[in-house]
């Protein structure tokens, strides 16, 4: 059975920055392209990021894109999230997701990418 | 950027009723569209992917249909675990974008 375990999260002010884990288990990590999907209080899903599984293509919502990178650990069976240049908007349950995504060294191909597992979500707060 | 807008927001239904939620997508997507539920403080769920093929273990009760710009999630007789928010998720213009509709409530009536 697939597990994923998401830490990390907490209380930061706006400018600042936080790094989000995800620990994954049960499946082989690097065969896998990772997400991350957040949700504003009283709000929707929101898609943040994906990444492939060797790591070298990376996606970004245009919300995070130049604040946010991705990265992976395949050793460690670990996914990461850092933030950076933090706003109140970016305030919510960030969780992070297994993807059905078919990607090469380059690119990631179309028709594809969806997420068939989750964890359950860390909670940051953007706040002074 | 595709648009998704899910309707109704809020849907009120009886247990053992049925239930059809709607996706309607800013332009065409083909098939490529997945649904998800999501109960609060719990992860979210897989239901259906490629528009209409259920996820591995998801009851048969859950059924999905549609192509192009309108889509549907139909549940029918709803058992009490099926009270939740779901959302649509299209993967057409992926990458660089997947976007989510805004949700759809159901809630025991």
């Amino acid at each position: 059975e697939v597990h994923l375990a998401e830490s990390g999260g907490g209380l930061v002010q706006p400018g600042g920055s936080l790094r989000l884990s995800c620990v994954v288990s049960g499946l082989t990590f690097s065969d896998h392209a990772m997400g991350w999907v957040r949700q504003a209080p009283g709000k929707g899903l929101e898609w943040v990021s994906v990444i492939s599984g060797v790591g070298g293509v990376t996606y970004y919502a245009d919300s995070v894109k130049g604040r946010f990178t991705v990265s992976r650990d395949n050793s460690r069976n670990t996914l990461y999230l850092q933030m950076s240049s933090l706003r109140a908007d970016d305030t919510a349950v960030y969780y992070c997701a297994k993807a059905i995504a078919y990607c090469d060294t380059t690119t990631c191909y179309t028709g594809y990418n969806w997420f068939d597992s989750w964890g359950q979500g860390t909670l940051v707060t953007v706040s002074s | 950027e595709i648009v998704l807008t899910q309707s109704p927001v809020t849907l009120s239904v009886s247990p053992g009723e049925s239930a059809t939620l709607s996706c309607r997508a800013s332009q065409s997507i083909s098939n490529n569209l997945a649904w998800y539920q999501h109960k609060p403080g719990q992860a979210p769920r897989l239901l259906i992917y490629a528009a209409s093929t259920r996820a591995t273990g998801v009851p048969a009760r859950f059924s999905g249909r549609g192509s192009g710009t309108e889509f549907a999630l139909t549940i029918s007789s709803l058992q009490s675990e099926d009270f939740a928010v779901y959302y649509c998720q299209q993967y057409n213009n992926w990458p660089p974008l997947l976007t989510f509709g805004g949700g759809t409530k159901v809630e025991i009536k």
